[in-house]
């Protein structure tokens, strides 16, 4: 069971939106940690997309967007193609006895 | 640019060690902190742990603490794990990833090693 909760799956059309949602709790996104989201095509490692909340890498598309409130934190993904179908993790900081890096479980993005 | 390079795959018997290495290529290796992320078949990225290279310390995710070990050489730019008392669910691809800060853990990983496969099977 991960800290960060994410759903399973999600899927969407080619040029539709789609959002993953991120809940934590009190100890890492609701007491202010930045989270970072990141995309793992299948048998490579992960690649960073959005860091501090909303911020893209140089290189990624401004198709993808993050943003925070609260306890939990979302990454949107717009005029979807094809090769955005992978696993997209969101990562934050926590302040509890259970470590410092807290990965969501994960959410597999089908584009059909 | 920073490149990360690992150590080939593994294979071990239950109950051995296992040592990863991860040599770094490109920027300045003792002003950014690692982390050891692991991903077993099918599953997601678990934190395993990092290092600090300015504080000089290693922390660890609570429920591996005893069974890892992570350690950095600013000589050869190379930050290492090692993982005792393997057992099969400890079969997984294992990475190392550079911070973008050095100072503590609250920071993105923006660049990665490529993954070593541990395969623990008698």
């Amino acid at each position: 069971q991960s800290v960060l909760t994410q759903p399973p799956s999600v899927s969407g059309a080619p040029g539709q939106r789609v959002t993953i949602s991120c809940t934590g709790g009190s100890s890492n996104i609701g007491a202010g940690y930045d989270v970072h989201w990141y995309q793992q095509l299948p048998g490579t490692a992960p690649k960073l997309l959005i860091y501090g909340n909303r911020n893209r890498p140089s290189g990624v598309p401004d198709r993808f967007s993050g943003s925070k409130s609260g306890t939990s934190a979302s990454l949107a993904i717009t005029g979807l193609q094809a090769d955005d179908e992978a696993d997209y993790y969101c990562q934050s900081y926590d302040s509890s006895l259970s470590g410092h890096v807290v990965f969501g479980g994960g959410t597999k993005l089908t584009v059909l | 640019q920073v490149h990360l390079v690992q150590s080939g795959a593994e294979v071990k018997k239950p109950g051995s060690s296992v040592k990863v290495s991860c040599k770094a290529s490109g920027g300045t290796f003792s002003s950014y902190g690692i982390n050891w992320v692991r991903q077993a078949p099918g599953q997601g990225l678990e934190w395993m742990g990092g290092f600090i290279p300015i504080f000089g310390t290693a922390d660890y995710a609570h429920k591996l603490q005893g069974r890892v070990t992570i350690t950095a050489d600013e000589s050869t730019r190379t930050a290492y794990m090692e993982l005792s008392s393997l057992t099969s669910e400890d079969t997984a691809v294992y990475y190392c990833a550079r911070l973008q800060g050095g100072d503590g853990y609250n920071y993105p990983a923006a660049y990665w090693g490529q993954g070593t496969l541990v395969t623990v099977s008698s």
